[in-house]
């Protein structure tokens, strides 16, 4: 019965490699997003979709691609993957409108890039 | 730009005391406010949502006040328990953003039984 769920919770790789990590929800929402927490964790929006469509794409780098299959998916592949690319990411969603915009966040995905 | 700004960064409290946490953010224009927790190593979890039309919102021990004129949040935990210990991050959402959310960098709690 979760919510928001994302796969792998833990990812170790190496510098240069391609790698995805993947979120449900089963929600019923409209909106999902994806956001990245640093090793000091101050929590920063990177993607944002409403509908399939991309709404928020902060500065981040073009080696990251967001992918949303349908409402209740949305995937996050990074290439080349970098040092500086190690964080938490965590996937959430909402409904917007009617004061129901509460986003609900999934457990996190550990990526160490060694 | 907003920025969302939260004291203390940590808050050590004996169980049973009454606390409040702060936050404070630098554009009024705001669509509404959420209070998140954060265990270790999990994910975030919605305490109290504010709309920019509301003064507070209450949910059990926690309540949490609006002021939107002088850009600050309030959330006061009643009875504290150990199981409160958590960090808890404040966000903003402001107004025509696209439900994009600022985040201060959060309070780390820690109730001592």
């Amino acid at each position: 019965d979760t919510a928001v769920s994302q796969t792998p919770k833990y990812l170790v790789t190496q510098m240069g490699n391609d790698k995805s990590i993947k979120c449900e929800q089963n929600l019923g929402h409209d909106t999902m997003y994806w956001y990245k927490q640093d090793s000091k964790k101050f929590l920063k929006i990177m993607f944002s979709y409403n509908n399939k469509e991309l709404i928020i794409n902060e500065t981040v780098p073009n080696r990251f691609s967001p992918k949303s299959p349908d409402k209740a998916h949305l995937n996050l592949h990074i290439n080349s993957l970098e040092l500086g690319d190690s964080a938490v990411y965590f996937c959430a969603s909402s409904q917007e409108g009617q004061g129901r915009d509460t986003q609900y966040f999934g457990p996190g995905t550990r990526l160490t890039v060694l | 730009k907003q920025e969302v700004t939260q004291i203390p960064a940590a808050l050590s409290v004996p169980e049973g005391e009454n606390l409040v946490l702060n936050c404070s953010f630098t554009d009024s224009a705001i669509y509404n406010l959420q209070w998140f927790r954060q265990d270790p190593g999990k994910g975030l979890t919605s305490l109290l949502l504010i709309q920019s039309s509301q003064r507070e919102q209450t949910s059990g021990r926690l309540n949490a006040s609006l002021d939107k004129s002088s850009g600050r949040s309030t959330l006061y935990i009643a009875a504290s328990q150990p199981g409160d210990s958590a960090t808890y991050l404040c966000a903003v959402r402001r107004r025509g953003s696209n439900y994009k959310l600022t985040f201060g960098k959060g309070t780390l709690l820690t109730v001592n039984p």
